[in-house]
């Protein structure tokens, strides 16, 4: 595609629900980042894929974070028992070689938890 | 451990006027750096990076940034701000290969 797409856009979860967010990289991108952007705050980096390995998950705040990208393009983050502290935009980004200073972020996925 | 400060967590200008938007950072190495533009509701749009040579970089429209090691920064400029450019602004540096750290973010507002 034209850019890195995601969906939902916006998503409003109860406490203790559980959400699973979409990322679509631009074709032929190598690697796929997560990012946790708070309200007020920079993003702050969740996890990083080089095709379908995750080789770097250290920024990911709690074993009820979970992402896959099992065929090494589509990418899915799941929050398992969402908490108000989750809610945040959710920003995915691509990158055709794994470099972190070339990379193409998507609009985000706006997470709000009740 | 590496980090970014933006010391400005919101700047007002008119238009037509120059802005200076600060970054200081920590790292141990030789730096990557970046700023990036995030619009609302928009993702992050990489408005400029340095990697090494010329410390002075030149980005998209119309921004450019220094980078100063013996003081750890890497500002912001811009010689005329236009009312478009009213958006938050991301400082950020390179860890390695595959992540970037960013800064907290300065918010600029345009005065017509």
């Amino acid at each position: 595609g034209a850019g890195v797409s995601q969906s939902p856009r916006y998503k409003v979860a109860k406490r203790g629900q559980d959400v699973a967010l979409r990322c679509d990289p631009i074709s032929g991108h190598v690697s796929l980042f997560w990012y946790q952007q708070a309200l007020g705050q920079g993003p702050e980096f969740l996890t990083y894929f080089q095709n379908e390995a995750q080789l770097d998950k250290s920024g990911l705040p709690s074993d009820r974070f979970f992402a896959e990208r099992p065929e090494g393009s589509v990418s899915t983050l799941k929050i398992q028992r969402t908490q108000q502290e989750d809610s945040a935009v959710y920003l995915c980004a691509s990158s055709l070689d794994g470099f972190a200073g070339d990379i193409y972020f998507g609009p985000g996925t706006r997470l709000t938890v009740t | 451990a590496q980090s970014v400060t933006q010391p400005d967590i919101h700047i007002t200008v008119s238009e037509g006027a120059s802005l200076e938007l600060r970054c200081n950072y920590s790292y141990g190495a030789t730096p990557y750096l970046f700023w990036y533009v995030q619009s609302p509701g928009q993702g992050l749009q990489l408005l400029l990076k340095y990697f090494s040579g010329d410390t002075l970089v030149q980005g998209i429209k119309g921004f450019e940034a220094e980078f100063k090691r013996s003081q750890s920064s890497f500002n912001l400029r811009k010689p005329s701000v236009h009312w478009s450019d009213a958006a938050e602004y991301f400082c950020a540096v390179g860890v390695g290969y595959d992540k970037v750290i960013f800064g907290p973010g300065t918010s600029l507002s345009v005065i017509p």
